[in-house]
């Protein structure tokens, strides 16, 4: 949905790098997911946030990742010294409650680790 | 255990023709909901229809409807009139409700479906 906006929709970094994905969920949405998509396979979740509060954080790698969701401006997915194998499409879903019958994705951002 | 299994990797139909993508479930949850997403070659993904578990009838979006079997535990997506557009890959996921981690989908490896001319 047009309405979560991801940047940037594509990303190269070379391996030892910092990659910092946003996304701004749409209007009156306070819940931000984040999943990553490796090739050839389905999304998997990695972390749930609402406006300053980290809810979920059971799908994130324990070293190098993080996430946050300030109470201005978007949330911020940072993975600190890439590696090749981080190589994936990190999607962004937002929903108003916790329990809607939609989730809304952006567009991805293809993260390219060279 | 898996909890959303897509057990066909692809599909073809041909055009005009109608196409069940097939998906199976694994819960103990009394209450969970039930996605289909649609991800073109460009990569997007888009929500095609949601399904509940206490929902009596079967959901349905214009072309797209959901056979639930509960069951059976199974979710599968019918396209009715396929279009030459709806040749991309297809995801089942599933949100369930009572559970530490509630909010998160879980999703299908993925069926991809290519339409015949």
């Amino acid at each position: 949905n047009a309405g979560v906006m991801q940047n940037p929709r594509h990303l190269v970094r070379r391996r030892g790098q910092e990659a910092r994905l946003r996304c701004s969920p749409m209007k009156g949405h306070s819940h931000v997911y984040w999943y990553r998509q490796l090739p050839e396979e389905g999304l998997k979740f990695m972390v749930y946030l609402q406006k300053e509060n980290i809810i979920d954080e059971s799908g994130m790698p324990k070293e190098r990742f993080s996430a946050e969701f300030p109470k201005e401006g978007p949330s911020i997915l940072r993975i600190q010294q890439v590696v090749r194998g981080d190589s994936a499409a990190y999607f962004c879903a937002s929903s108003e409650t916790a329990l809607n019958t939609e989730a809304f994705f952006g567009q991805g951002t293809r993260l390219t680790v060279v | 255990a898996q909890k959303i299994t897509q057990t066909q990797p692809g599909m073809f139909v041909q055009e005009k023709e109608a196409v069940t993508l097939d998906c199976t479930y694994d819960t103990s949850d009394q209450s969970y909901g039930l996605f289909w997403y649609k991800q073109p070659s460009s990569g997007e993904m888009i929500f095609l229809i949601y399904q509940g578990s206490y929902d009596e009838q079967n959901a349905t979006e214009g072309r797209y409807s959901l056979n639930f079997q509960k069951a059976r535990k199974s979710a599968n997506l019918v396209i009715s009139a396929s279009q030459l557009g709806d040749s991309a890959m297809y995801f089942c996921a599933m949100r369930e409700r009572s559970s530490g981690s509630a909010r998160q989908l879980t999703f299908g490896s993925g069926t991809q479906l290519t339409v015949l001319p």
